[in-house]
């Protein structure tokens, strides 16, 4: 398993504002993912996090709204642009050390509302 | 279309074994089924993962048919502390990468 963190684990912001969310892993891994999670629905994948270069986006989901960083092997971060009421949401990262099974581990989340 | 299905609900009592499949009618060859347990305000925590046949842990049981078309999580002896939504995952492999399907998830309903 995997022991993944995130910040900040909950925050309200204005419409129209930027929030960066992180996540760190205990060790190297070799994919990491962002998923957003609506109120009691399921989990949607919006990107793949590329370590070195540019993110994999899922369709719907786009790079100027949702710009992503993966520096290293342990660290991502997700930044929710311009936001709206509707990107209320709870953030997650998971990560993959077996590319073959996409074993995941997630993190806590990261509770977002947008007022 | 990749699509993975399972029951919106299901209800069970202590110390009973509890079933629950999901539908994977476009799986491939190489695609895995992993299975999440999530609680309230965490993220969803990995159970099982399986290929074909039966895998088994110290927790649950992945029962997959010859043709793969569903799978079923089998959980013995529930207890009031496994109430929770249950997850299906299939990471469907194309040419254009891996898709990641969740089910829409199944909520478990331990009473005493």
């Amino acid at each position: 398993s995997a022991v993944i963190s995130q910040k900040p684990s909950r925050d309200i912001c204005q419409r129209g504002t930027s929030l960066t969310i992180q996540c760190q892993v205990d060790s190297q891994v070799t994919m990491m993912f962002w998923y957003r999670q609506q109120p009691g629905q399921s989990l949607t994948l919006i990107a793949t996090a590329n370590q070195g270069s540019e993110a994999t986006y899922e369709s719907g989901f786009v790079i100027d709204k949702f710009p992503i960083s993966r520096p290293n092997l342990t660290f991502s971060t997700l930044t929710v642009s311009n936001m709206s009421p509707e990107d209320s949401s709870i953030y997650l990262c998971s990560v993959v050390r077996d590319r073959g099974t996409y074993e995941q581990y997630f993190g806590p989340g990261t509770r977002l509302t947008v007022t | 279309l990749a699509k993975t299905t399972q029951p919106i609900s299901m209800d069970s009592y202590e110390g009973q074994e509890v079933n629950i499949t999901c539908s994977h009618n476009n799986i491939a060859t190489n695609d895995y089924i992993t299975w999440y347990q999530q609680f309230p305000s965490q993220g969803p925590r990995f159970i099982i993962q399986g290929y074909k046949t039966k895998v088994t842990n110290e927790v649950a049981s992945l029962f997959i048919p010859a043709d793969r078309k569903s799978s079923t999580l089998s959980l013995p002896r529930v207890s009031l502390s496994d109430t929770a939504v249950y997850y299906c995952l299939v990471a469907y492999a194309g040419q254009a990468g891996t898709a990641l399907i969740f089910g829409k998830g199944t909520t478990l309903s331990v009473s005493s």
